[in-house]
């Protein structure tokens, strides 16, 4: 079946910098959809693209819908304390089917 | 009212138990879905009702058995399940458009806060 390569894996980072994550797929997708799971809770949508180039923010996030539509990015600036969690990406294929990333773990260096 | 609930949050199970697991969504949306989530794993996507009918099956054990009443409820009935089943189950709702008999899913899914399940 379709999957997604999302990178990286897991990132660390010091409070303050700038943070950008992607994914990737062989497929072309109609949605892309960034999602946020905090321990312990369930994923909470982020960001939700429905065109190709489309360039969307929400606060310190920003995520665009790759032209060829078979890519996405998403990146925080500023980077919080409260930005630690996994970040999962998420396409809807022609099939109308979610295909998801394995997620991308956040992690504040001390 | 938070949009989707799940209870109950965390559940440890024998082999030999049956058990179930309930959503309830607050949204008004006419799709639920079940997902298995494992670490460091993609989120596996298990039943779909739009409708109230099941619309997937992804190759799911028959030890797990969804149930529909209505558009707002989900429940995932656990019956003999094995220690690789131990994860979390995560629910889910989105707002279904039907265009010209097909389910034109807008698929922004909205999540609960998932049972961690532990069999042992």
């Amino acid at each position: 079946g379709q999957q997604l390569n999302q990178s990286p894996q897991s990132m660390f980072i010091q409070e303050g910098e700038d943070v950008s994550m992607n994914c990737t797929s062989s497929s072309i997708f109609n949605t892309w959809l960034w999602y946020k799971q905090d321990p312990g809770e369930g994923p909470v949508l982020l960001i939700a693209l429905y065109k190709a180039g489309e360039l969307t923010s929400n606060g310190r996030l920003t995520a665009q819908f790759g032209i060829t539509r078979k890519d996405s990015f998403l990146n925080i600036s500023a980077s919080i304390p409260s930005d630690v969690g996994i970040y999962f990406c998420a396409g809807d294929d022609s099939n109308y089917q979610l295909i998801w990333g394995a997620g991308t773990k956040l992690i504040i260096k001390p | 009212e938070t949009g989707v609930t799940q209870t109950p949050r965390h559940l440890v199970m024998g082999m030999t138990n049956k058990k179930s697991l309930k959503c309830e969504q607050h949204l008004g949306h006419n799709a639920m879905y079940w997902y298995k989530q494992s670490a460091k794993k993609p989120l596996e996507l298990m039943f779909v009702y739009n409708f109230k009918e099941q619309t997937e099956n992804n190759s799911v054990p028959s030890r797990f058995s969804p149930e529909c009443p209505n558009s707002s409820h989900l429940f995932l009935h656990l019956h003999t399940l094995q220690p690789e089943d131990s994860a979390l189950y995560l629910c889910a709702s989105s707002q279904v458009v039907r265009l010209a008999g097909t389910s034109r899913g807008q698929e922004t899914q909205y999540f609960g806060p998932g049972t961690r399940l532990l069999v042992l």
